[in-house]
């Protein structure tokens, strides 16, 4: 079982770019999930998609957008970068698409925003 | 609003002593919690959910209600249970995730 892979680990952006996070779910999972996390504080839920729809949707601005592909792989896209971007960003999937769903996280796409 | 409270951003216990990490949740409805934890350089991983009422490498969690709160316990620490832990609820329309406590275990 490869794990849920993200690409790129690591990625620097200045102010006003644009950026693509991608991840790879493990082979069976049709739901991922993104996750903001910045020093010091725990992962912030971004988006949720299961079967290519959007599930659910946190409290970020419409700067960030996301979709899942037939392959259940997913893309976070980030407009207009911002300082305040900078940020570990995690992908998890999970089998089913209910929140109650057990976590499996990749490694992170470390984002910096200069 | 749904909010999840690690009270402890770091704790330290001795080797064999018992070790209790808390959480604190705010939320109106049936919460399904979570505790998550990671490991020096691996990823974030499920320890154990509440719904499950398992033991994880001797790591247990209650649900109290009424104290709205889902501690952590095991009652002797080993040095490999060093990690960040990540208590987390879910309300079925996302999952939220306290700030996370550092437990070092020393020898």
């Amino acid at each position: 079982d490869a794990g849920v892979t993200q690409s790129p680990t690591h990625l620097i952006k200045t102010r006003g770019q644009q950026v693509t996070l991608r991840c790879s779910p493990i082979s069976g999972h049709k739901s991922v999930s993104w996750y903001q996390q910045v020093l010091g504080q725990g992962p912030q839920f971004i988006f949720q998609y299961y079967e290519k729809e959007e599930r659910g949707r946190g409290n970020f601005p419409d700067r960030f957008s996301a979709r899942q592909f037939p392959n259940y792989s997913s893309e976070l896209n980030v407009n207009a970068l911002l300082l305040g971007d900078s940020a570990l960003y995690l992908c998890a999937s999970s089998r089913q698409g209910s929140y109650n769903s057990p976590l499996h996280f990749g490694n992170g796409t470390r984002l910096t925003v200069t | 609003a749904q909010r999840v409270t690690q009270p402890e951003k770091l704790l330290s216990v001795f080797k064999g002593a018992p070790v209790e990490l808390k959480c604190n949740y705010s939320y109106s409805g049936s919460p399904e919690l979570f505790w998550y934890v990671q490991y020096s350089r691996q990823r974030l991983q499920l320890l154990l959910r509440h719904i499950s009422r398992e033991s994880i490498k001797g790591f247990t969690a209650d649900l109290n209600k009424g104290e709205t709160s889902f501690h952590l316990k095991k009652p002797f620490a080993q040095e490999e249970d060093s990690a960040m832990y990540y208590c987390a609820l879910t309300n079925n329309n996302d999952m939220r995730f306290g700030a996370g406590t550092r437990l070092t275990v020393k020898p």
